[in-house]
């Protein structure tokens, strides 16, 4: 079944403690793509690959990273995170950047 | 900078009854519009791609357009498992990034 998977799907974590989120998808889709969705703030974009070892920023990447060493896989590592990166996260991932298949989100709590 | 509205934020109807929802844009070059469904706690689901103006999409109940300003998602005698909310966006010719618009949440009563 072609699908995109995240973990955890639930995370509730203290301020400063590293964290990663993992996403994988099996349909060897070249573009992945990390959103956060926050009430009243709609789906906005973190960071975004074009294809392996290819990383940019999108709309709100402040304290996040990203790494695409392998094409399926595109971790979400918050290295230091704080109590406004309390949010549900989505992993994504197209043939391009146009029709998104999205993972089934992370829902991430920091204290 | 790309701009996407949706409105309503919010719209309720009684089962069977047609309405539309809106979604404005605001971009140099349009190269694609998108529309995705939204269910509580999952992840968005892809509804259609819509290219030109004047193009128009079917799907069930669903039928979207598109103009070169706005775009309307027609929903036709929906059902209570039609409740959701909808999102809209676009990606411009020079861009690789999807831009959001907040969505509009629907509720279908039976």
């Amino acid at each position: 079944e072609a699908q995109v998977t995240q973990n955890p799907r639930y995370l509730i974590t203290v301020t400063g403690k590293k964290l990663t989120v993992t996403c994988s998808q099996n349909m060897n889709h070249e573009y992945m793509s990390w959103y956060r969705q926050d009430p009243g703030l709609g789906l906005r974009q973190i960071y975004y690959s074009m294809n392996v070892e290819v990383t940019d920023k999108g709309d709100v990447p402040e304290g996040y990273k990203v790494s695409r060493k392998e094409k399926r896989n595109f971790p979400l590592i918050l290295e230091s995170p704080s109590p406004n990166q309390t949010s549900l996260y989505f992993c994504a991932s197209s043939r391009t950047s146009g029709r998104l298949f999205f993972g089934p989100g992370t829902r991430l709590t920091v204290l | 900078e790309d701009q996407v509205t949706q409105s309503p934020e919010a719209l309720r109807l009684q089962e069977g009854e047609s309405s539309s929802l809106n979604c404005s844009y605001t971009v140099s070059g349009l190269r694609g519009l998108f529309w995705y469904r939204q269910d509580p706690g999952k992840g968005p689901e892809f509804l259609f791609t819509l290219y030109s103006a004047g193009e128009e999409k079917e799907k069930e109940r669903l039928k979207a357009t598109l103009t070169k300003k706005e775009s309307f998602l027609h929903i036709t005698a929906p059902k209570p498992e039609d409740s959701a909310t909808y999102l809209c966006a676009v990606i411009e010719t020079s861009g690789s990034r999807l831009t959001f618009g907040e969505g509009t949440q629907l509720t279908v009563n039976p």
